[in-house]
């Protein structure tokens, strides 16, 4: 399937200063998902957005969906040590019969330095 | 609630061996799946299942990768004979997306296969 495009693949912040993770499809989505991994843990879900031009906000994160359903973001405002780890995004595309496919983009990985 | 329980938790193998994963899902959650995560790299699917159905497994390599899930609850991934190149964390996943609306995914730990 048609793999999401994030960028970037790394950031190193210091405590403090906001992140931005960019998800882009070249086809439009569904929905697209977030998720986060701990080092050394599993995913975990964040959020789902479904609507075109949606945005929903998580205490000091932001999620946004775009107008056209091909790009997303996540925001989160001033990080904290206990943000660290890896942003995946996943979209979801129809693929026919009444099912879904769900495809992991390769993920953000953030540092926070304290 | 208990959620998702995979075994073992670590496997260290030779190549040629066969080694078996097992997931138990977050019970009623219809659909599950099988992910592998190489390092520093987001999950691929490996194949899906609606109940004991795999709707989903094109990306299942066939000639050495099995699964099954029967009697819809609990499933088994199976590798045999097992190579270098299939060092990852194999990660099971289920939700209660019903087949057509796309849920959230609630993972397990992940079992961490090393082929030397």
């Amino acid at each position: 399937g048609q793999q999401v495009m994030q960028i970037p693949q790394y950031q190193h912040v210091q405590e403090g200063e906001d992140f931005t993770t960019y998800c882009n499809s070249s086809t439009t989505l569904s929905n697209i998902q977030w998720y986060k991994q701990r080092p050394g843990g599993h995913p975990v879900f964040l959020i789902q957005l479904v609507k075109s031009g949606e945005v929903k906000k998580q205490k000091r994160l932001t999620f946004q969906f775009g107008e056209a359903k091909k790009n997303s973001s996540l925001h989160i405002t001033a990080t904290q040590t206990t943000d660290v780890g890896t942003y995946f995004c996943a979209e979801t595309q129809y693929s026919g019969a009444g099912s879904y496919q769900l495809t992991f983009g390769k993920g953000t990985k953030l540092s926070v330095i304290p | 609630e208990a959620g998702v329980v995979q075994s073992p938790r670590y496997k260290i193998i030779e190549k040629k061996q066969p080694v078996a994963f097992w997931c138990n899902p977050i019970s009623g959650h219809n659909t599950l799946y099988w992910y592998r995560q190489n390092l520093g790299q987001g999950p691929e699917l490996l194949i899906r299942y609606e109940n004991e159905e795999a709707v989903d497994d094109s990306q299942l390599p066939k000639d050495r990768f099995s699964a099954e899930r029967l009697k819809g609850v609990d499933s088994t991934l199976k590798i045999q004979p097992a190579e270098l190149g299939d060092s990852a964390v194999y990660l099971c996943a289920s939700s209660n997306a019903n087949g057509r609306a796309q849920g959230e995914l609630f993972f397990g730990e992940g079992s961490r296969l090393t082929v030397l």
